[in-house]
């Protein structure tokens, strides 16, 4: 019954060790995001994909990576986690075509702790 | 400028009772959504209620309904009977939606609503 599944739900990394989260979807919706979620704060979008073209937000960190390799899987990559990258990471999906105002879906989320 | 706006970081509730979550927005476009998500502490953001900017009533789902007065751009959330599973935070989201527009949804800071027995 679940439609956007995010593993793990939680995961420890050291610092400075790269760390992948997953994100897959039984949607079939072709938009995916990705936000990072610190504690009592909106979600902030770090990239999309609309379909297969990618989307970085103009103030997201290099060190975080996307990829997706299909409608849907999509991974979100930490090349170099680092202790102000802890927080909770939402992976969400949509129908879009310009100008819908489709709700989005998000996934549970995964809490990323760096030690 | 914001263009979601939640002025209230915090609420508190009895159960049984109404309570209303404030969010004002600002757009220049004609055609847009907003949306209402709930964030129990387990993270999962759970879609609440849609108002597009046509429809002529106020949304509805159940225990919610939105109250949307386009004139003063604003879109608050009613939950009506409290319970104690409302206790989480509440966001308020808009879609700006002409042909071209960006479809990105603009989420506002969120209002952590309490309900207590």
């Amino acid at each position: 019954d679940a439609m956007v599944i995010q593993n793990p739900r939680y995961q420890v990394t050291q610092f400075g060790k790269p760390v992948t989260l997953s994100c897959s979807q039984t949607l079939n919706h072709n938009v995916m995001y990705w936000y990072q979620q610190k504690s009592s704060q909106a979600p902030k979008l770090l990239f999309h994909y609309y379909d297969k073209d990618f989307n970085n937000e103009a103030d997201t960190p290099d060190n975080f990576q996307s990829r997706r390799p299909n409608t849907s899987f999509c991974f979100l990559d930490i090349r170099s986690p680092g202790l102000g990258d802890a927080a909770m990471y939402l992976c969400a999906t949509s129908r879009d075509w310009p100008g819908s105002q489709e709700t989005q879906y998000f996934g549970p989320g995964t809490r990323l702790l760096v030690l | 400028a914001q263009k979601i706006t939640q002025t209230q970081p915090g609420m508190f509730v009895q159960e049984k009772e109404a309570v209303t979550l404030d969010c004002t927005y600002d757009t220049s476009d004609q055609s847009y959504g907003l949306f209402w998500y709930k964030q129990p502490s387990s993270g999962e953001m759970i879609f609440l209620i849609y108002q597009g900017s046509y429809d002529e009533q106020n949304a509805t789902e159940g225990r919610y309904s939105l109250n949307f007065q386009k004139a003063r751009k604003s879109a608050n959330l009613v939950i009506s009977a409290s319970q104690l599973g409302d206790s989480a935070m509440y966001f308020c989201a808009m879609r700006e939606g002409t042909s071209g527009g960006s479809y990105i949804p603009t989420f506002g800071r969120g209002t952590s609503l309490i309900v207590h027995p």
